[in-house]
């Protein structure tokens, strides 16, 4: 069974205050992505990396896929109130003539203005 | 143009009971995907299908069925109601089986959150 662990479960910070968010496997994925999910809503895509070690930047929030591509961080800088929600990674498996995603257990963050 | 639409938004069913969940992918894409997802866990994969065909099942019992229609809308349906069921039912569409654009992933829907009593 794939299993994708986030750490921290649970983050409450202060606004303006810098945070990372990890993501761990013991799996190799083909991709790896990451969403963010408000309340009585579905996930919505932050970011995708491939590539082994990538590095994509979305305004203040930094990704990184491993080098050896099990493992993601998200590193949010002067987090904002609006930052709140719920993040997941999710890990790309491929299987023959298909694929599926793997998602992470969720961070939830709280930013307190 | 219209996102992934899921319906109902709400359903409360009895135990026992079946149940079916509808989902319209994004204009043009033609793989939906199904994930449950119970309160405070992320989602977990329950079908994949593209052009009508199941491309993947993830680890549910065979109470689950789904299948995909010709404009590529989608049903979930679940037989046999268990407490357990109660959870957010995810849709998520995806342009194609092997979209690999720039930011590929998944476009999900609301959800229907299902309560079973």
């Amino acid at each position: 069974t794939q299993l994708l662990e986030q750490s921290p479960q649970f983050l409450s910070i202060q606004e303006g205050e810098n945070l990372t968010v990890y993501c761990n496997s013991s799996s190799v994925f083909s991709s790896l992505q990451w969403y963010r999910q408000e309340p009585g809503e579905g996930p919505v895509l932050l970011v995708t990396v491939v590539t082994g070690g990538e590095v994509k930047k979305l305004k203040r929030l930094t990704f990184q896929f491993g080098d050896a591509r099990k493992d993601s961080s998200l590193h949010i800088t002067a987090a904002q109130p609006g930052d709140t929600g719920l993040y997941l990674c999710a890990g790309e498996l491929e299987f023959t003539g298909t694929y599926k995603y793997i998602f992470g257990t969720g961070t939830r963050l709280k930013v307190l203005a | 143009d219209a996102g992934v639409t899921q319906s109902p938004t709400h359903l409360i069913k009895t135990r026992g009971q079946q149940v079916t969940l509808r989902c319209s992918p994004i204009s043009g894409h033609k793989s939906v995907s199904w994930y449950q997802q119970v309160l405070g866990q992320g989602p977990q994969f329950i079908f994949q299908y593209y052009e009508k065909e199941e491309r993947g099942r993830g680890n549910f019992p065979d109470r689950f069925s789904a299948r995909q229609f010709p404009n590529y809308s989608s049903e979930l349906n679940v037989n046999a109601l268990l407490l357990g069921d109660s959870a957010l039912y995810l849709c998520a569409s995806s342009l194609d089986l092997w979209d690999r654009g720039p930011n590929y992933g998944y476009t999900f829907g609301s959800g229907t959150r299902l309560t079973v009593v």
